[in-house]
């Protein structure tokens, strides 16, 4: 029972360089979520996909594309990256958008120098 | 918009010992969720408990519940019986039922590290 399975656990860049974080959950999750931590400020959402076939922006998504790329996987890529993404990314799945718990993958630690 | 405050940024138990964490959080929804999730050093986010908002009862989780207070919305965890494997980082978080923004999106505080002594 994997859950929500996230790839890489760790990633260096270099300002500039661009990546794809994937995602994965096998739980037929429609919707799925992409966060990312920062010191002192908790998680904060970058993108989300309500459903499948949708793509929404969240709080802080400059920087960022997405990518649902059917129901199971919600990718998220940096086309540019910067030191400010320096960052934890994590992705999360619930049931639907208005159902409870969320399910969070393992976390992907990148660092931008 | 909804916010979520967690005034405690470290807090410190003794193994066996009661600990208490508080968290408060705005809205002017009647109907919502709030968890409390750990993280530990791995990085895992971990569902400790969850409460919906109508339901008057406060949850438990074996060691773990929570002072649910809706009108003062107030929702503090409390660890029982202390074990150093509860140290982590802990998150309380919001998220309301009715479809709007950001596709219900959690709302996180900014955590509080939990400190376990032996």
């Amino acid at each position: 029972n994997a859950g929500v399975t996230q790839t890489p656990k760790f990633q260096v860049l270099k300002t500039g360089q661009s990546m794809t974080l994937q995602c994965a959950q096998d739980m037929n999750h429609n919707s799925m979520y992409w966060y990312r931590q920062d010191p002192g400020m908790g998680l904060r959402l970058i993108y989300y996909s309500a459903s499948e076939g949708t793509t929404d922006k969240g709080e802080v998504p400059n920087g960022y594309n997405v990518s649902r790329l059917n129901k199971r996987e919600f990718s998220l890529r940096l086309e540019s990256a910067a030191p400010s993404q320096t960052s934890v990314y994590f992705c999360a799945s619930t049931l639907g958008p208005g159902a409870g718990t969320a399910f969070f993958g393992q976390g992907t630690r990148l660092t931008v120098v | 918009a909804q916010t979520v405050t967690q005034s405690q940024p470290e807090m410190s138990v003794q193994e066996a010992e009661t600990v208490t964490l508080s968290c408060t959080y705005d809205t002017s929804e009647s109907d919502y969720y709030l968890f409390w999730y750990k993280q530990p050093p791995s990085r895992q986010m971990i569902l400790v408990i969850r409460q919906e908002a109508y339901k008057q009862q406060n949850a438990t989780e074996n060691r773990f519940s929570v002072n649910f207070q809706k009108a003062a919305k107030s929702f503090s965890l409390k660890i029982s019986d202390s074990q150093l494997g509860d140290a982590a980082m802990y998150f309380c978080a919001y998220r309301s039922l009715k479809y709007m923004e950001y596709g219900n999106k959690l709302v996180f505080g900014a955590g509080t590290i939990l400190r376990v002594k032996s």
